[in-house]
């Protein structure tokens, strides 16, 4: 099936540090790509969407200056966190669609960000 | 926003079906219903999809009823391994938007 990879999967940085969260698609090409956060013992959700060689569109309250979104091939979208604060720690997880096959999208295996 | 109700939790009987109901009420025609799990720490991943009719693949069965305002996830034969998190998800659009989803445990 298809595989979707995040790197890093733990991240630790100071308060005020930016991080960057890298999504790739490994054997198809996906024009779009989401971003999901995770808070402990919470529901996924959905932060924004990625569609390649284009601008994100982000889910109402999420800030696209705090939460950079690039999605610049078929096969991978960053998501960079800026100047970080202990209240951006949790589980971001992307996911991606393949080209033309349905809705079903291949989700990565998330990424544990702490921010100190 | 999520457009599904489902149970908080449930437990199931190691080797017997595990039957999780979902309510989406307010679907339209052309939406789809995906089922997603997720095992602690890890990213969901899918199960099955439907629009009207039954559908089944080796992982599980997906019953939508006649009007299509619930569906029912069927795992025949729980294992272990199936104690996770199980989302229903109506598609609207591009995007998914889950709801809060069933903790199942699978009892031995």
């Amino acid at each position: 099936g298809a595989v979707v990879s995040q790197h890093p999967s733990r991240v630790i940085c100071k308060s005020g540090t930016s991080v960057k969260i890298e999504c790739r698609s490994l054997d198809f090409q996906a024009t779009t790509m989401f971003w999901y956060r995770q808070f402990p013992k919470q529901s996924l959700m959905l932060m924004a969407t990625s569609n390649e060689g284009s601008k994100a569109t982000y889910e109402q309250g999420v800030e696209k200056d705090k939460f950079l979104i690039n999605h610049a091939s078929l096969t991978l979208s960053t998501l960079t966190v800026t100047s970080a604060h202990p209240e951006d720690s949790s589980f971001y997880i992307c996911s991606a669609r393949d080209l033309g096959y349905s809705y079903e999208q291949y989700f990565g295996p998330g990424t544990r960000l702490t921010v100190t | 926003d999520a457009k599904t109700t489902q149970p908080t939790s449930m437990d199931c009987a190691e080797g017997r079906a595990a039957n999780l109901p979902c309510n989406h009420s307010t679907i339209s025609g052309n939406e789809y219903v995906y089922w997603y799990r997720q095992i602690h720490s890890q990213g969901p991943q899918y199960i099955i999809h439907g629009l009207k009719n039954n559908e089944t693949n080796e992982m599980a069965s997906l019953i939508i009823t006649e009007d299509r305002k619930s569906s029912t996830l069927i795992l025949p034969h729980a294992t272990l391994r199936d104690t996770a998190v199980y989302y229903c998800i109506v598609v609207t659009g591009n995007q998914f938007y889950f709801g809060t989803g069933t903790s199942l445990t699978v009892i031995p």
